[in-house]
C-alpha cells in the first residue's frame, strides 16, 4: 500500500459528460502529480501541484482541469468526455525530501461509452 | 519523436534467465533515472534509482546509465515468475520535477 488513495476505482460514463477524480496523497506529502495511462500512449504526465499551487503542466487537454485543496487532496476534472479519454488515471505524491520517487495510487479506470 | 523510447515487448523468458530491459532518451538534461515496476491493475512502484551515469545493484537487479549514449538498462538475474510485470523507465531533469516515462515493457517469466 503506497498510502495514496484514489476514488473512484472504476467509472463508466457517456460521451459529453463530466467526471471528477479524487486523490488523497500520502500523509505529509505536498506534491501531487496526475498521469494518464493508455495502451497506445503509455504513462503521460498531465499536471503537478505543490502545496496548492500549480508547479508543472504536461500534455493536459483544455477540457481537463485540476486543483489541490488546502488539505492537500487533489481533484482532476474531465469534461466534454470523448471516447479517447478512456484510460487509467493515476495520482502520485512525493514528499519534501523528494529524490524523484513518486508514490502512486492504484488508479481510476475511466470508460467513456 | 518521444523523449523516452522503450520497447513495449511483450518479452517472455524462462525462469532463471537473465533479463535485459532498455530505454533510450533524447533530452541530455535528464539527470535522475528510475525503473518502476507495475503489476496488473496496480500503480507503478519504484524499483531502482540512479543519479547520472554509472551502475547500481540491488539484489538481483542492476541498473546502468550511460549518459553519453543516452541509454539506460535494467538487468534482472535469476528471473522469477513473480518478476512478471510491466517495467517502466522514467527520468527527470531535477529532483521534484515531473517524471517522463517510457511506454513500459511487459515481461513474463515462465516457470
Amino acid at each position: 500500500d503506497s498510502g495514496v488513495t484514489q476514488t473512484p476505482k472504476h467509472l463508466i460514463t457517456a460521451t459529453g459528460q463530466r467526471v471528477t477524480l479524487r486523490c488523497s496523497p500520502r500523509s505529509g506529502d505536498l506534491s501531487v502529480y496526475w498521469y494518464q495511462q493508455s495502451l497506445d500512449q503509455g504513462l503521460q504526465f498531465l499536471i503537478q501541484y505543490y502545496n496548492g499551487e500549480e508547479r508543472a503542466k504536461g500534455n493536459i487537454l483544455e477540457r481537463f482541469s485540476a486543483q489541490q485543496f488546502p488539505d492537500l487532496h487533489s481533484e482532476l476534472n474531465l469534461s466534454s468526455l470523448e471516447l479517447g479519454d478512456s484510460a487509467l488515471y493515476f495520482c502520485a505524491s512525493s514528499g519534501l525530501a523528494n529524490t524523484g520517487e513518486l508514490f502512486f495510487g492504484e488508479g481510476s479506470r475511466l470508460t467513456v461509452l | 519523436q518521444k523523449e523516452v523510447e522503450q520497447d513495449p515487448g511483450p518479452l517472455s523468458v524462462p525462469e532463471g534467465a537473465i533479463v535485459s530491459l532498455n530505454c533510450t532518451y533524447s533530452n541530455s538534461a535528464f539527470q535522475y533515472f528510475m525503473w518502476y515496476r507495475q503489476y496488473s491493475r496496480k500503480g507503478p512502484e519504484l524499483l531502482m534509482y540512479t543519479y547520472s551515469s554509472g551502475n547500481k545493484e540491488d539484489g538481483r537487479f542492476t541498473a546502468q546509465v550511460d549518459k553519453s549514449s543516452k541509454y539506460i538498462s535494467l538487468f534482472i538475474r535469476d528471473s522469477q515468475p513473480s518478476d512478471s510485470a510491466t517495467y517502466l523507465c522514467a527520468m527527470t531533469r531535477n529532483q521534484g520535477g515531473k517524471l517522463i516515462f517510457g511506454q513500459g515493457t511487459e515481461l513474463s517469466v515462465k516457470p
